[in-house]
């Protein structure tokens, strides 16, 4: 069965810092990859997807992702941070000819400091 | 475009009682879920509907829970009779078919059970 291992449940960085999430998938099929940014009081939203082709994935806001299958990853990246970005990210997993059966690691949530 | 709707946003009901939440998908959405995120877990599936037949729904406690989508639009997800450790949110969402994994998600409706 696939899943999703995010590395860190808390990470806080200074504004204008790196932001580095991590994400470790485990899949027997090629998956599709996924981060999702959950606001406080609100529902998830897509940042970005890999599903086939560019490995370096563009999202919103300014975030990005690499798939990397020999690593078996695909860490969240922004190269500065903003108190904006301050709320929790989900890596899923789909398996290609799943069904579309979307599965959420256990989140990190992010705190962005002055 | 309307996002998905969900209510009640929020609801506190004590143990054994019942609950039921509601959930309208965007238009045309042929897909829709219901997850439980329990606070400081990522998002559970409980069950996954195409029009209104069930795909999936092998994580649902079926002697509690139970779910409907009559005429493969909007949704319904009752819990009777509730326990502590139902105290969660519950998202509902949706995906277009061939929508590539992408699911749309409502604000949620947390329960809490005293």
């Amino acid at each position: 069965a696939q899943s999703v291992t995010q590395l860190g449940s808390h990470v806080s960085v200074s504004e204008g810092a790196l932001v580095l999430l991590r994400c470790n998938y485990s899949s027997s099929v090629p998956p599709y990859l996924f981060w999702y940014v959950q606001y406080p009081n609100q529902g998830l939203q897509l940042l970005l997807k890999y599903t086939t082709g560019a490995t370096l994935v563009k999202g919103i806001n300014g975030f990005e992702a690499e798939f990397k299958k020999s690593e078996t990853s695909f860490h969240l990246t922004k190269p500065s941070a903003h108190m904006s970005d301050a709320a929790e990210y989900f890596c899923a997993v789909i398996r290609t000819g799943g069904g579309n059966k979307l599965t959420f690691g256990t989140g990190t949530q992010l705190k962005v400091e002055l | 475009e309307a996002g998905v709707a969900q209510s009640p946003r929020y609801k506190i009901i004590e143990k054994r009682q019942s609950v039921a939440f509601w959930c309208n998908p965007i238009s045309g959405h042929a897909t829709l879920y219901w997850y439980q995120q329990i606070l400081g877990q990522g998002p559970k599936l409980l069950i996954q509907f195409q029009n209104n037949g069930v795909v999936d729904d092998s994580q649902l406690p079926k002697d509690r829970f139970s779910a409907e989508r009559l005429k493969g639009v909007d949704s319904t997800l009752k819990i009777q009779p509730a326990k502590l450790e139902d105290s969660a949110v519950y998202l509902c969402a949706s995906s277009a078919m061939g929508g590539g994994g992408e699911l749309f998600f409502g604000e949620g409706s947390r329960l809490t059970v005293l």
